[in-house]
């Protein structure tokens, strides 16, 4: 089992469409979870970390669900401009001061006009 | 601010053949890594290191160097390059150990080793 999965999708949706993408780990001693987006041969860029509380910015909202080690990423009225690889990352402490951060192989998002 | 930088952005390499890929940043983070992104994985680590002059190994260190005498430069050395080693070659750096605080992502090294 992968230690992070997500559906690689591509998820195809319209203008103005919410869109859910969820995410499993498997190391329960994670301790830290993330949403990075990266756009068509660029870089990753940090979307948003996700709090245990869980959390909104804008039309973003991520949640985590630590008893069944999922997290979520919601998008609101989706835009053109929203179209992109979302990659999940979650940091895990192994061998006591070991941290190490594990990515997803990402979920596409194609927004359509 | 220029933030993460790397050099080349595109190399075709022989079997066999070394070479270093570059990477600097700006922002006197003392955390920075290497990763690699092949098609269908996650980006994997390679090496990293939490200041000048301390380096560790990653998940797939294998093939590769790396070494850090300043705080700015974080060279990745491939010693004898394998068809295997063609990827996406991506460095970061972040204000503190992993997961701990956002890593920033330099632009990219393409790398084909035919």
């Amino acid at each position: 089992r992968k230690e992070v999965e997500q559906d690689p999708g591509p998820f195809n949706v319209p203008e103005g469409a919410t869109v859910a993408f969820n995410c499993t780990y498997s190391n329960s001693a994670s301790q830290s979870f993330f949403w990075y987006r990266q756009d068509c041969r660029k870089e990753p860029k940090l979307l948003m970390s996700v709090y245990s509380s869980g959390n909104e910015d804008g039309r973003f909202t991520a949640q985590l669900n630590r008893a069944s080690q999922y997290i979520s990423l919601l998008i609101r009225d989706s835009k053109l401009s929203d179209s992109a690889t979302y990659l999940c990352v979650v940091n895990a402490v192994y061998g006591g001061a070991t941290n190490k951060l594990i990515f997803g192989t990402g979920t596409l998002l194609a927004v359509q006009p | 601010n220029a933030g993460v930088t790397q050099t080349p952005k595109f190399q075709v390499l022989k079997t066999g053949q070394s070479m270093t890929l570059q990477c600097a940043q700006d922002m006197n983070h003392e955390y920075m890594s290497w990763y690699r992104q092949d098609p269908g994985m996650g980006l994997r680590l390679i090496h990293y290191s939490v200041g000048a002059g301390i380096t560790d190994q990653g998940e797939v260190p294998n093939g590769y160097n790396v070494s850090r005498s300043t705080t700015e430069d974080f060279p990745l050395r491939l010693l004898s390059a394998a068809p295997s080693q063609t990827s996406v070659y991506f460095c970061a750096s972040s204000g503190a150990a992993a997961g701990l605080s956002e890593q920033y992502f330099g632009p990219g090294t393409r790398l084909t080793v035919t």
